[in-house]
Formats: C-alpha cells, structure tokens, sequence
C-alpha cells in the first residue's frame, strides 16, 4: 500500500522567511497530493492540493510542487506569519472512487519573531 | 452549513474497559474516514465508510471497528482497550468521490 515519509519533523524560521516542508511517496498509481494545517485544539484543514498532471500550484503565499519521476512534492511558504505557526500534513491518494487518503507523520512549524 | 461534528470532545477510559465515538458529518456527505493520531506516528488512518459500507480499511486489529448509519452518521468502537489507545481520534467527511476532507475537532482518548 501507499506509504508517505514527511521531513523535517519540526521546523522553526524567523517571521518573514520561507519554509519548505518536503514528503516522497511510495505508490506511482498516486493521483492526488493535497496538504493539511491543523492548528491547535482543531481538526486539520485542507490548504492547497495538487494533481500529478501539473507540476506545481500556488495559493497567494502557499505553493506546492510535485516531481513525479522522483515521486516527491513540497510544500513553500513564504513570508511567514505567526499565524503559519501549526502542524502541516501532507498526503497522498489514488483518485478512484474507492481510494483512501494516507498522511505523512507531520511537520510542526514554528515561527519565530 | 455545520460542520464535522465529533462527540465527546474528551474521553478518559481504563484499560480492559470499551468506547465508542460519534461523528455526524456535513449534511449530503455520504462519506466518513477514521483516523487516529499520535504524537509519533501522526495521522493513521483506520477506516472508511461509504453509503453504510466499509470501503477501504487500515492496518489496526480487530478490536478497532466501526459502522454507518443511513443518515451517515458514523461510529467507532475499540474494544478492550489498551494504555496504547490514547490517541486523537479525528473523523473526515467528503462528498462522493470528491478527494477534499472536512475533519471533525476530534475525541481525545486516554485510557489509564
């Protein structure tokens, strides 16, 4: 089955810099790349997805790219904000009626003032 | 429209003993994942349910189950619990086959 490895486990950048949280996934078949923030007491949250036919996407301050061949995709924040500060997942899945949606470990990332 | 609703909010349980989680999901979605989450093993997914079928199930052993009403409100079950079962336990909605998750604010599980 799909098996999805995220790095780094935690991560801390000074307010105004860029983060990049990377994952690698283990199933070719996988279609769908979306990535999650959960912050604190909450339920994670849907913040940008993807699609294996595009290379990369971007949502203001977010974008997240996908190397197919290397079976990776990133997550790029810039401009960080306090408000950044939370848990991020990534994930992937086959897009099929039946697929299920399997998350990395998570990566915490705080920013510094 | 509401959203995930996931009850209790927090749960304490002693070991041996049974629960069950509640999950009502967003009016029309028909489908609703499990997850469990732990400080080091992150989002683990348990299983989903579709139109009150189980349709896709993870890697957990028999004492975690789980069921969907026609209403598709769903519940979970562990049975026999053990000191490794607190978790977060999160519940998801989405409509049809759509891939986007809605996650309930989740059950803190601890078991003493």
């Amino acid at each position: 089955g799909e098996n999805v490895e995220q790095h780094p486990s935690t991560l801390s950048v000074q307010e105004g810099d860029s983060a990049v949280i990377k994952c690698t996934y283990s199933d070719s078949a996988s279609n769908y790349f979306p990535w999650y923030k959960q912050e604190l007491g909450k339920g994670p949250q849907l913040i940008i997805d993807i699609r294996s036919n595009v290379g990369e996407k971007k949502d203001q301050r977010i974008a997240v790219t996908l190397n197919k061949t290397a079976k990776h995709f990133s997550l790029h924040i810039t401009e960080t904000q306090p408000e950044d500060s939370a848990v991020y997942f990534c994930a992937a899945s086959m897009r099929a009626r039946d697929d299920k949606i399997i998350f990395g470990k998570g990566t915490r990332l705080h920013i510094l003032p | 429209k509401a959203g995930v609703t996931q009850t209790p909010r927090y749960l304490i349980k002693t070991r041996g003993q049974q629960v069950t989680l509640s999950c009502s999901p967003i009016s029309g979605h028909r489908s609703v994942s499990w997850y469990q989450q732990t400080p080091g093993q992150g989002l683990q997914f348990l299983f989903e349910y579709f139109s009150e079928t189980q349709r896709n199930k993870g890697n957990f052993p028999g004492r975690f189950s789980g069921r969907q009403f026609s209403n598709s409100r769903s519940e979970m079950n562990v049975s026999t619990l053990e000191l490794g079962d607190s978790a977060l336990y999160l519940c998801a909605s989405r409509q049809g086959a759509d891939e986007k998750l809605f996650f309930g604010s989740g059950t803190q599980l601890s078991v003493l």
